[in-house]
């Protein structure tokens, strides 16, 4: 079964920095394209970052353009969330997702457990 | 970015059908971009429930189904249960030559009654 567990999450204060790991298994990672989608507590989904499965090309929310940088290492079986200049409203559950293969661009079919990151 | 809007919540008595809109615009829903639609149960993370506007991953109940319409899209629950007492979210793409942003649905609870 696809397994995805992220890591890395924690109290920051505001305008320091964190970066999130996000293992995956049981798959060819190097073959999918993954995303990180966040959660605030109480609140709805956020998509935060996308980035291809050859790390050719990354996409950002307008939210987070200019401070997050999403990356992955293939040989590693890793996405990374790399967040600077970290804001109060960027608490939030850190998801890291799979991007499926079924549909283009396809459906986020696998999801990790989450991190929780608190700027305070 | 855009936003998609559901309902805050839904309601219904076990065996009721239900459905939640999801409503979008001309640059994702309207611009023919799939939706899909995720259940999160509380304490746990999104599972999709149906992808590319209509198709049920397997595993998933014939009592969902999903359709879509100009700018929007809805989910039905047929025959509802008390398991299926969740969040529910659609998503689709903002899509365009230079970008290609995700985007979500403000999310519906439904409460089963």
């Amino acid at each position: 079964q696809v397994q995805l567990v992220e890591s890395g999450g924690g109290v920051v204060q505001p305008g320091r920095s964190l970066r999130l790991s996000c293992a995956a298994s049981r798959f060819t990672f190097s073959a999918y394209a993954m995303h990180w989608v966040r959660q605030a507590p109480g609140k709805g989904l956020e998509w935060v970052a996308l980035i291809w499965f050859d790390g050719s090309k990354r996409y950002y929310a307008d939210s987070v353009k200019g401070r997050f940088t999403i990356s992955r290492d293939n040989s590693k079986n890793t996405l990374f969330l790399e967040m600077n200049s970290l804001r109060v409203d960027d608490t939030a559950v850190y998801y890291c997702a799979r991007e499926s293969l079924k549909i283009a661009p396809g459906d986020l079919d696998y999801w990790g457990q989450g991190t929780l990151v608190t700027v305070s | 970015q855009s936003v998609l809007t559901q309902p805050p919540s839904v309601s219904g008595a076990p065996g009721q059908r239900v459905t939640i809109s999801c409503t979008g615009s001309s640059s994702n829903i309207g611009a023919g971009s799939d939706v899909n639609w995720y259940q999160q149960l509380p304490g746990t993370a999104p599972k999709v429930l149906i992808y590319g506007n209509t198709n049920r991953p397997s595993g998933v109940p014939d009592r969902f189904s999903g359709s879509t319409s100009g700018t929007s899209a809805s989910l039905a629950i047929t025959g509802l249960q008390a398991e299926d007492e969740a969040d529910y979210f659609c998503q689709s793409c903002d899509s365009s030559l230079s970008a290609r942003n995700y985007v979500f649905g403000t999310g519906t609870k439904v409460i089963v009654l």
